[in-house]
């Protein structure tokens, strides 16, 4: 029975280039949703999708930052062009339906931009 | 804008004592509540969770209080034990929020043995 699944779990990236962080949700869940922790800080939400679709990208930043959550395959974080700014843990939770409020988190990609 | 947060960053217990951790919320609109202890290193892991039209939910060694009145929550934890020590987040979403978790800032627990 595995859980919430993130990968890379640690990902350095040097100021310019491309992150892709991968989250891979519980079995039977199609509801995914990203947030980012810089140190000492709590969870601040950026994006919920579900299957082929962006509900709500609220938190995200308006440049450089996209999510999607493909009929098949994980759910894909990309940020282009990081710059030091970026670098946090980026954790993923997904849930079963919308009318529960229950998320599962996975073990977070803990991003470093040099 | 609306937000929640923790009054106290750091906590020392002694093993055995009852720890509180508290927290503020501020939108009215909040239905649902949870409390998250995330380990150093880990994602948070759901501890309880208690929704607005409730005063008191209990668990296994946790206790989750919510006045709507003073918009405030806390979380007791009976017997604090090393395996306690993690940070710990509330967390608030309204119905319409789509489950859109809004976390406070985090308070760090430290079991003294």
């Amino acid at each position: 029975n595995a859980g919430v699944m993130q990968n890379p779990r640690h990902l350095v990236r040097r100021r310019g280039q491309e992150a892709r962080l991968r989250c891979s949700p519980m079995k039977g869940h199609s509801h995914v949703y990203w947030y980012r922790q810089l140190p000492e800080e709590g969870l601040k939400f950026m994006v919920y999708l579900q299957k082929e679709n962006i509900i709500d990208e609220s938190g995200m930043p308006k440049e450089r930052f996209s999510a999607e959550f493909p009929k098949e395959g994980p759910s894909i974080l990309r940020i282009q062009q990081v710059v030091r700014g970026d670098s946090a843990a980026y954790f993923c939770a997904s849930s079963r339906l919308l009318d529960t409020y229950e998320q599962y988190f996975g073990p977070g990609t803990r991003l470093t931009v040099t | 804008g609306e937000s929640v947060g923790l009054h106290l960053p750091t906590l020392s217990v002694q093993e055995g004592d009852n720890s509180i951790i508290n927290c503020a919320y501020s939108n009215s609109a909040s239905d649902y509540f949870i409390w998250y202890k995330q380990e150093s290193g880990k994602g948070p892991q759901f501890i309880i969770d208690i929704r607005s039209n409730m005063d008191k939910r209990q668990g296994q060694r946790v206790t989750v209080l919510l006045n709507k009145t003073v918009k405030h929550l806390s979380l007791q934890i009976a017997a604090t034990q090393p395996g306690d020590s993690a940070v710990y987040f509330c967390a608030e979403t309204p119905r319409a929020a789509g489950n859109k978790l809004t976390f406070g800032g985090g308070t760090r627990v430290l079991v003294k043995p």
